[in-house]
């Protein structure tokens, strides 16, 4: 089974802040790779898939990036609204695991 | 416009069968490609995939999870229902449903979604004695 790995798993930043999450799997996935976002009491929100394909209505700051096994979601210009939990997920065809998440508040 | 919403009981005791539907709109179970999945939040805040149906009744289970896992679906009705069997207080968790469209991928050869774009709001279930 592809086990997805993301690092850090907290991340403290501020506001206007650059900052970057990776996932990493424990094989090659192509670019089949997804990331969420989730607030406490929220349903997931879509981002990214494809690995850097941008869903239709989400800022341009944020950004996804790799392939293969290394894979980057970049934030440019952090706004309060972000401050959340991001989960990437790879989507194999009859398995779709997530990574363990990435917990980024505010410094 | 798609809506997807779950539904089940809040608490339920160890050993026991836990039952959750989805009760979907915005989209249909008999159209090509489309596809319902069960994703659940941990206590540890990390999302877990459980299993996912399709329009042709394929379905596909995480191979990670110990608990028994039934999927189906009510094409009629919008409803997908998901059954853990047996169930411990390690099932314990927020339960989503989600709309995803399985697509041919001309790279790889294979039918695979890209991602689970519209989620439910959730249920909370308590496993406890």
């Amino acid at each position: 089974d592809i086990q997805l790995t993301q690092s850090p798993s907290f991340l403290s930043a501020s506001i206007g802040d650059r900052v970057t999450i990776t996932c990493r799997a424990s094989q090659g996935i192509g670019n089949y790779l997804a990331w969420y976002l989730q607030k406490p009491g929220k349903a997931p929100k879509l981002l990214i898939y494809g690995a850097s394909t941008l869903e239709p209505g989400v800022p341009a700051r944020f950004s996804g990036s790799g392939s293969g096994t290394e894979f980057t979601l970049t934030i440019n210009g952090l706004q309060p609204e972000d401050f959340a939990t991001y989960s990437c997920q790879h989507l194999d065809t009859n398995t779709y695991p997530f990574g363990q998440g990435t917990k980024l508040d505010i410094k | 416009q798609i809506t997807l919403k779950e539904s089940g009981p809040t608490v339920v005791k160890p050993t026991q069968t836990l039952t959750l539907t989805c009760t979907f709109s915005g989209f249909s179970l008999r159209t090509s490609g489309v596809g319902v999945g069960w994703i659940r939040l941990t206590p540890e805040k990390a999302l877990e995939w459980l299993a996912v149906i399709y329009w042709n009744d394929d379905a596909f289970y995480s191979p990670s999870v110990n608990t028994s896992l039934t999927i189906s679906k009510d094409t009629s009705g919008n409803r997908v229902v998901l059954t853990l069997t047996n169930i411990d207080p390690a099932d314990t968790g927020t339960y989503f449903c989600a709309h995803t469209a399985r697509i041919y991928d001309r790279v790889s050869g294979t039918y695979r979604p890209r991602n689970f774009d519209q989620w439910g709001q959730g249920t909370v279930v308590t496993v406890s004695s």
